[in-house]
């Protein structure tokens, strides 16, 4: 079953802008990630938080994570030209010894010069 | 620089030709995984090794095969591939399999069947 949902599906702002994408999720966890994926490449990892951390900042990206709401949001600040990608979250299970991560659907950002 | 390998970057089969895809990484990881990845859709997990575990995700057809000669090695082989199997497939290699690791991730590898 999907764990995570993003919204919104897609995100068009022009450069310099700010950018927020959401990503709600149904079971419990033990830490959130989110990761980029540019057209027709593999992912990279943006920014990994625990459960007990409610916001973490690396660089232009600031992410939130709200267990009680089970949600999560990722902020880019500034946005450039280059920021235009795929943004997915992706969450493991309490439960979960695997590694295995679910993805949410994704949110396409494109970012006009 | 240490990294996660995937090749072909892309591949082209008939309906019901064999294909094996291939991954290799630089990261002496000990956990690699392989995901599907359709068009505008999130990755999903077909089965992962750790060390030499093999962890296959219930809902994979068995069309799909896996194998992990070595640590740095990992293929994926499609017996029997169908038109609903064209995808992206991506290779990802973490250091342990509790979830609270980062994935690294190759560039994937494009399958296209004819």
């Amino acid at each position: 079953s999907q764990q995570g949902e993003e919204d919104p599906q897609a995100l068009s702002i022009q450069e310099g802008e700010n950018a927020t994408m959401n990503c709600s999720y149904k079971t419990s966890i033990n830490n959130l990630q989110w990761y980029r994926q540019n057209s027709g490449r593999g992912l990279v990892h943006l920014i990994l938080i625990r459960s007990n951390e409610r916001e973490k900042h690396s660089g232009r990206l600031r992410v939130t994570l709200d267990t009680s709401k089970k949600s999560s949001s990722l902020l880019i600040t500034a946005s450039r030209a280059a920021d235009t990608a795929s943004y997915f979250c992706a969450t493991d299970g309490l439960a979960s010894n695997t590694g295995k991560l679910i993805f949410g659907q994704g949110t396409t950002l494109q970012v006009k010069p | 620089d240490a990294m996660v390998i995937q090749n072909p970057r892309y591949q082209v089969t008939q309906f019901g030709k064999p294909v094996t895809l291939s991954c290799s990484q630089t990261l002496n990881h000990n956990v690699m995984y392989w995901y599907q990845q359709k068009s505008s859709q999130a990755p999903k997990l077909l089965f992962h090794y750790y060390d030499k575990d093999f962890n296959n995700e219930a809902d994979t057809p068995d069309n799909f095969q896996s194998r992990r000669p070595n640590t740095s090695f990992c293929f994926l082989d499609i017996r029997s591939p169908g038109l609903g199997d064209a995808a992206m497939y991506l290779c990802a290699t973490s250091r342990d399999p509790t979830g609270t690791d980062t994935q690294y991730f190759g560039p994937g590898t494009r399958l296209t069947v004819l």
